[in-house]
């Protein structure tokens, strides 16, 4: 009974580097997304995916990148990360469309 | 433009009140669905009520109510009996399914339970 799992759950990258965050959900969901949380700022929306081979830009995309060659997986890319990238990262899937989502335990990221 | 407004950003009620959590939000979509979640200090995402725009009632789960006002475009979160446990974040969030089906969220509301 996983449903959405992230990895990793903590993580510190060195300004300039790259990696991606891992997202998996074993509940057949269409829709996925990901989220970042900063204080006072709620949960802003990076990327979305509609189902396999479509994605879309959310509210703050630049910085990220994301793809979703299978129903079960969407991981988000940072090209070259930056102190601003600090912050916890979400990853949430549903049913498209209608319906709420399902949240993984989040990826607390610091850039230094 | 905001599509979902939390004006409270913060809340203190004593233990046993009930309390009613505010949310309004911004829609040309006719079918759309609102959401509630709690973020306690642990920091997981947990799901608690869903309203459907089409649904004639207001949506009710255990001591969670969401007051579905259309016209007013309001979907506050009334809480019975509040607990020591209701101290979290909590965030609502809107999806309009015919536009994008994307969800999105407001800033949110941090609630404290006095004992």
């Amino acid at each position: 009974n996983a449903g959405v799992t992230q990895t990793p759950k903590f993580q510190v990258l060195k300004t300039g580097q790259s990696m991606t965050l891992q997202c998996a959900q074993d509940m057949n969901h269409e829709y996925m997304s990901w989220y970042r949380q900063d204080p006072g700022m709620g949960l802003r929306l990076i990327h979305y995916s509609v189902g396999a081979g479509i994605t879309d830009q959310g509210e703050v995309p630049n910085g990220y990148n994301v793809s979703r060659s299978t129903t079960e997986d969407f991981p988000l890319r940072l090209l070259s990360a930056a102190p601003s990238q600090t912050s916890v990262y979400f990853c949430a899937s549903s049913y498209s469309p209608g319906g709420g989502a399902f949240f993984g335990q989040g990826t607390r990221l610091t850039v230094v | 433009a905001q599509k979902i407004t939390q004006t409270q950003p913060g809340m203190f009620v004593q233990e046993k009140e009930a309390v009613t959590l505010d949310c309004t939000y911004d829609t040309s979509d006719p079918s759309y669905g609102l959401f509630w979640y709690k973020q306690p200090s642990s920091g997981e995402m947990i799901f608690l009520i869903y309203q459907g725009s089409y649904d004639q009632q207001n949506a009710t789960e255990g001591r969670y109510s969401l007051n579905f006002q259309k016209a007013r475009k309001s979907a506050n979160l009334v809480i019975s009996a509040s607990q020591l446990g209701d101290s979290a974040m909590y965030f609502c969030a809107m999806r309009e399914a015919y536009r994008d089906d994307k969800i999105i969220f407001g800033k949110g509301t941090r609630l404290h339970i006095l004992p």
